[in-house]
């Protein structure tokens, strides 16, 4: 069971506009930046967005993250094959002594 | 540009310690969180922890118990060990760079395939 949750699929056809969601509570998103990782099958994770809407150097502008209380989106436009992938949310979890949270992930499927 | 490569043994035996290393190649450990995450087959990411370059560590509640992240400035490198593994262990292990304490890991390693089992 994760902190964070996340629907276990979504799906969309090339050019189209998918948003995937990610739900927290108050003391993780409520409180903290969220980041949001992709992970294509067979690699290592990649750093997506950060601190709720920045993206790296490299990352097309296609991709765009929000976050509004304790629920954050990550968005991609103009769908291409090569975003099918799984996608995971991520943030600081103030309770306890503190930790890095992830959500469950979300298989995106490109039709 | 950093690169992050992770060794050690492929396969464990239950009960055994887990030990992993983590290579930093391209520049120094810096004034950064050298963390530990790992994804079982069919599940999803899990974070395992993070030492600060001073050499103080933090770890997942759920795994504390167990871990022990160090870090090597001599040999730019850092390590994981979890003790007492059982197949629930079994899973791809990353290492990474945290550029913020609080979860920006800009730079991974390839990842390793760890199996536990008799």
């Amino acid at each position: 069971q994760s902190v964070l949750t996340q629907a276990p699929s979504a799906s969309g056809t090339p050019g189209q506009r998918v948003t995937i969601s990610c739900s927290g509570s108050s003391s993780n998103l409520g409180s903290n930046y969220v980041d949001w990782y992709q992970q294509l099958p067979g690699t290592a994770p990649k750093l997506l967005i950060y601190r709720n809407n920045q993206r790296p150097s490299g990352v097309p502008d296609r991709f765009s993250g929000s976050k509004s209380g304790t629920s954050a989106s990550l968005a991609i436009s103009g769908l291409r094959s090569e975003d099918e992938a799984d996608y995971y949310c991520s943030t600081w979890d103030d309770s306890l002594s503190g930790s890095v949270v992830f959500g469950g992930g979300t298989k995106l499927t490109v039709l | 540009q950093v690169q992050l490569q992770e060794s050690g043994p492929g396969l464990a035996k239950p009960s055994e310690t887990l030990s992993l290393t983590c290579a930093v190649s391209g520049g120094s450990i810096g004034t950064y969180f050298w963390s530990w995450i790992r994804r079982p087959p069919g599940k999803g990411l899990e974070w395992i922890g993070y030492v600060y370059y001073t050499g103080s560590a933090t770890y997942n509640p759920s795994l504390k118990s167990r871990v022990t992240i160090s870090l090597d400035t001599s040999k730019n490198q850092f390590s994981l060990r979890l003790s007492s593994v059982t197949a629930a262990d079994t899973a791809v292990y990353y290492c990474a760079r945290d550029f913020s304490g609080a979860g920006g890991m800009d730079v991974w390693g390839q990842g390793t395939t760890v199996t536990v089992s008799s």
